[in-house]
């Protein structure tokens, strides 16, 4: 079992619903990820936080607001996305983003599919 | 920029018998980490086995080792014993120590499907 826990699995919207991907860790882990991965991809950084405060954004387009509303729960809140923005949307975390030895532990993802 | 290349897109072992993956990067870095991850069908991220560019013993997890040439920049991943269980796609990935926005930041190669044949 994972110890990062995403919901829903799957997600099927329209460009023009309003939606919300959840993410949820008990260890303790003060640095939460998300990252997009297309099929057959790498992964691709979208956001960082730390300590419940956004440090990394990647340049990603506004459509996506993520939310950390504490040291727990990271969200990813989802508006008039584009059919490319399908993909599997991957939630990790780490005991601290500054910490040398502090591997990702990633959930299972929420696959989506915009249509 | 740190680049990580996975020369091989899909590989093939037969149940019971070593496989090796590739991995090399490119960084101007001294200190970083380097990392396998594994994602099956089940698309959960593993990590598999993870290295210190300051140690130059290799590392070793159960079946999986690695061989770590800092000089040549190359991070091989051995499995042994293989099977039917490590079929799935293992992603080499790099994690510079140094300071601003880029510290703790994952660089992922591109990934190697890996199959197992019974």
């Amino acid at each position: 079992d994972t110890e990062v826990t995403q919901t829903p699995k799957h997600l099927v919207m329209g460009m023009t619903n309003k939606k919300s991907l959840k993410c949820e860790q008990h260890m303790g882990h003060r640095a939460m990820y998300w990252y997009k991965q297309k099929a057959k991809k790498p992964p691709e950084l979208m956001f960082v936080y730390s300590y419940e405060k956004l440090s990394i954004n990647e340049s990603v387009p506004s459509r996506f607001s993520p939310e950390c509303p504490n040291s727990s729960l990271l969200n990813l809140h989802l508006h008039a996305l584009q059919p490319e923005d399908s993909a599997l949307y991957l939630c990790a975390s780490s005991h601290n983003r500054l910490l040398r030895d502090s591997p990702l532990h990633f959930g299972n993802g929420t696959r989506l599919t915009v249509t | 920029a740190q680049t990580v290349t996975q020369s091989q897109p899909e590989m093939s072992v037969q149940e019971a018998e070593t496989v090796t993956l590739s991995c090399t990067y490119d960084t101007s870095e001294s200190d970083y980490y380097l990392f396998w991850y594994k994602q099956p069908p089940s698309r959960q991220m593993i990590l598999v086995i993870r290295q210190e560019a300051y140690k130059q013993q290799n590392a070793t997890e159960n079946r999986f080792s690695v061989n770590f040439q800092k000089a040549a920049k190359s991070f091989s991943l051995k499995i042994s014993d293989s099977q039917l269980g490590d079929a799935a796609m293992y992603f080499c990935a790099y994690r510079v120590n140094a300071g601003g926005t880029s510290y703790g930041k994952l660089t992922f190669g591109q990934g190697t499907i890996l199959t197992v044949h019974p």
